[in-house]
């Protein structure tokens, strides 16, 4: 069974940098065709991806938020690690990270975490 | 790269058929059969319903059927009932980057 779970802070204030941990189970980003991606969304808005990494640490960004966001995996933890900086009152959302194979949708989704940007 | 386009709602009546449609470009959703469909009830993780256009994960309803033409998915949900009743998006692998997801749409069920 596959489990993956968010945490991180809460809240941050504007300009800050946030760092969220994805813990997983059930699965290693060792196996071919692995990824895990992180998914937000806004209040009352729709999904939006971020961005993804592969087993073969192959790393995928949305353009628009490539200058702001990095990736990271730890096999051995089983965790990948989320980094954005400079965050704006507009990043407030739930952030959820998922898993997938190759491009094959995110088959399995953590509970999200909701992250508030507000000084 | 822009999200892919979907109806902001659509409804239907217990029993019926209802069609949601997910329209993008010949990069994205005209590109590759990689389309997801995803449910999601308010407060919850979305639940993907259909992978790679028209397959569907272990558990999911055959109520719940996907396809393709061009560069527009669809999603139809046949035999309409109650606990359908939740918001829908579509993704795609896209020739640029890797993802992008549908605006999402409302289902209701009347």
């Amino acid at each position: 069974q596959i489990t993956l779970k968010e945490s991180g802070p809460t809240l941050v204030k504007p300009t800050q940098t946030l760092t969220l941990t994805c813990t997983f189970s059930g699965f290693s980003l060792r196996t071919s065709g692995v990824g895990v991606g992180w998914i937000r969304q806004p209040p009352g808005k729709a999904l939006e991806w971020l961005v993804l990494i592969y087993w073969d640490d192959d790393k995928r960004y949305s353009p628009s938020l490539k200058s702001r966001v990095t990736i990271t995996k730890d096999t051995s933890k089983n965790q990948v690690v989320l980094t954005m900086t400079n965050m704006d009152p507009v990043d407030t959302a739930t952030y959820y990270c998922a898993h997938t194979i190759y491009s094959s949708g995110f088959d399995s989704w953590g509970q999200g975490t909701l992250v508030t940007v507000s000084s | 790269q822009s999200a892919l386009t979907q109806p902001a709602s659509v409804s239907g009546s217990p029993g019926q058929s209802i069609t949601i449609s997910c329209t993008g470009t010949r990069s994205d959703v005209g590109a590759y059969n990689y389309v997801s469909w995803y449910q999601q009830y308010p407060g919850k993780a979305p639940k993907l319903m259909i992978y790679d256009v028209s397959n569907r994960p272990s558990g999911v309803s055959n109520r719940f059927s996907g396809s393709k033409s061009g560069n527009t998915a669809s999603l139809t949900i046949s035999g309409l009932q109650a606990e359908d009743e939740a918001d829908y998006y579509c993704s795609s692998r896209t020739t640029t980057t890797a993802l992008v997801f549908g605006g999402g749409t409302k289902l209701t069920v009347l």
